[in-house]
């Protein structure tokens, strides 16, 4: 079985300062991990993705994550947020030994940027 | 342009009426999936197909019927409408070459039940 929980359902910042949004997980395997970004009217992007590579994972838009096993986190960061970061973020846990790979998508963070 | 579209963008039906939602991917992904995504329950998994003849039950799939019979159309039809149809759907696609392939989505198409 596997879930996830974004634990936060709104985040507000402004222009210029960091962006954290958290995202727990569940796995009784080894999971793969995914950030995607949803703008309004619009299907969602891939951010990033967990390979088990590396524990810090780099994406698009200047954004990264770190997965730490210990604490099951894959929290979402971005040293300066820009006004076109405002979106929905959906953190998506999967794991090979799912039926088919399926994808279990946390219930996704609002972003809202200030300016 | 490789890509994966979804048709119509915005849908308004009656209760009680057959609709069909389009989804063409150009990427020859051999896996798909329908999703509806609803304030308050993020996405939830309709029906996905692992191939082409080859489908699946997601997580919410009454109401719904899908084929696949040709790799690059996933059709999705609700046989008869009702409110609670309501709702946002995307179709995805992926290659699942290896457990961490990602989806990829369509821009969704905006249901209404009146």
């Amino acid at each position: 079985a596997q879930s996830v929980t974004q634990l936060d359902s709104h985040v507000s910042v402004s222009e210029g300062t960091p962006v954290l949004l958290r995202c727990n997980y569940s796995s009784s395997y080894s999971p793969s991990l995914f950030w995607y970004v949803q703008h309004p009217n619009k299907g969602l992007q891939l951010l990033l993705k967990y390979t088990s590579a590396a524990t810090l994972v780099k994406g698009i838009n200047g954004f990264e994550a770190e997965f730490k096993k210990s604490e099951t986190s894959f929290h979402l960061t971005k040293p300066s947020a820009h006004m076109s970061d405002a979106a929905e973020y959906f953190c998506v846990v999967s794991a090979l030994n799912t039926n088919a790979g399926k994808s279990t998508f946390g219930d996704g963070t609002t972003l809202t940027v200030k300016p | 342009d490789a890509g994966i579209t979804q048709s119509p963008r915005y849908k308004i039906t009656e209760t009680g009426r057959q609709v069909t939602l389009m989804c063409h991917q150009t990427w020859s992904h051999s896996y798909m999936f329908w999703y509806r995504q609803d304030l308050g329950h993020g996405l939830r998994l309709i029906y996905y197909s692992a191939a082409a003849d080859i489908t699946d039950k997601g997580e919410v799939p009454d109401g719904y019927v899908v084929s696949r019979s040709k790799t690059e159309n996933f059709p999705l039809t609700l046989e008869s409408a009702t409110r609670s149809q309501t709702s946002v759907y995307f179709c995805a696609s992926s290659d699942l070459s290896s457990y961490n392939s990602p989806l990829h989505f369509g821009n969704g198409t905006r249901l209404t039940v009146t």
